[in-house]
């Protein structure tokens, strides 16, 4: 079974540039989410999307900050304009939804914004 | 307010020597407790989990966790710890009322030769 895809690994952009990451869940996984690791940190929830739906957003920093997740199963992360505190480690992960099933993790994308 | 601590940043062992990592959590009720471990550059992969039964949980790489509802803790170990568990480790837990996984600030861990 493949795990949680995310692409680009790597992204070296300059401040104010758009930015985007595309993440594909394991399949058959209706919970994805989107969290975001600052260096020497513990990752942080930005959004949590049932099926389609994004049911948690309370971190997502909407100024800049975009996602969706069309038909339920691929889903993109973007930044506009990036800054540097943007810099970090985007991580997408997959559920079945179920409280407590645990969730398996993709490799993230590292950003860096110089 | 909801929270997990792991109150070590850093820890170094000798190779063989036992490993504790300590987690504690401040939930209104006992949450679903996991332990990851992600090594540099790669991304986060589950130890082991708690969600009710047994409190003492064995997990992958030989790995252990006890669960202690009166101190509110989560804490792993490995009786023989091996060079190549030098990694980060993070204790996250998720609340019976949502799927949201939250994480501690995580622990390093430097294994000496």
């Amino acid at each position: 079974e493949a795990g949680v895809v995310q692409s680009p690994r790597y992204k070296i952009i300059e401040k104010k540039q758009p930015v985007a990451f595309w993440c594909n869940p394991i399949s058959g996984h209706n919970t994805l989410y989107w969290y975001r690791q600052n260096l020497g940190q513990g990752p942080e929830l930005l959004i949590r999307y049932e099926n389609e739906e994004a049911v948690d957003d309370s971190q997502l920093p909407k100024d800049r900050f975009s996602a969706e997740r069309l038909k339920g199963v691929d889903s993109t992360l973007k930044i506009q304009p990036a800054e540097l505190g943007d810099s970090a480690v985007y991580l997408c992960a997959s559920s079945l939804g179920r409280t407590g099933d645990g969730y398996t993790f993709g490799s993230g994308t590292r950003l860096t914004v110089v | 307010a909801q929270s997990v601590t792991q109150p070590d940043i850093h820890i170094t062992v000798s190779e063989g020597a036992s490993l504790e990592l300590r987690c504690n959590y401040s939930y209104g009720a006992t949450p679903y407790l996991f332990w990851y471990v992600q090594s540099p550059g790669q991304g986060l992969q589950l130890l082991l989990k708690y969600f009710s039964g047994d409190t003492l949980v064995q997990g992958i790489k030989g790995f252990e966790a006890e669960f202690k509802r009166s101190q509110s803790s989560f804490n792993l170990r490995k009786p023989s710890v091996h060079w190549s568990d030098a990694a980060e480790y993070f204790c996250a837990v998720v609340s019976y009322n949502n799927n949201d996984m939250r994480f501690g600030a995580g622990t390093r861990l430097t294994v000496k030769p």
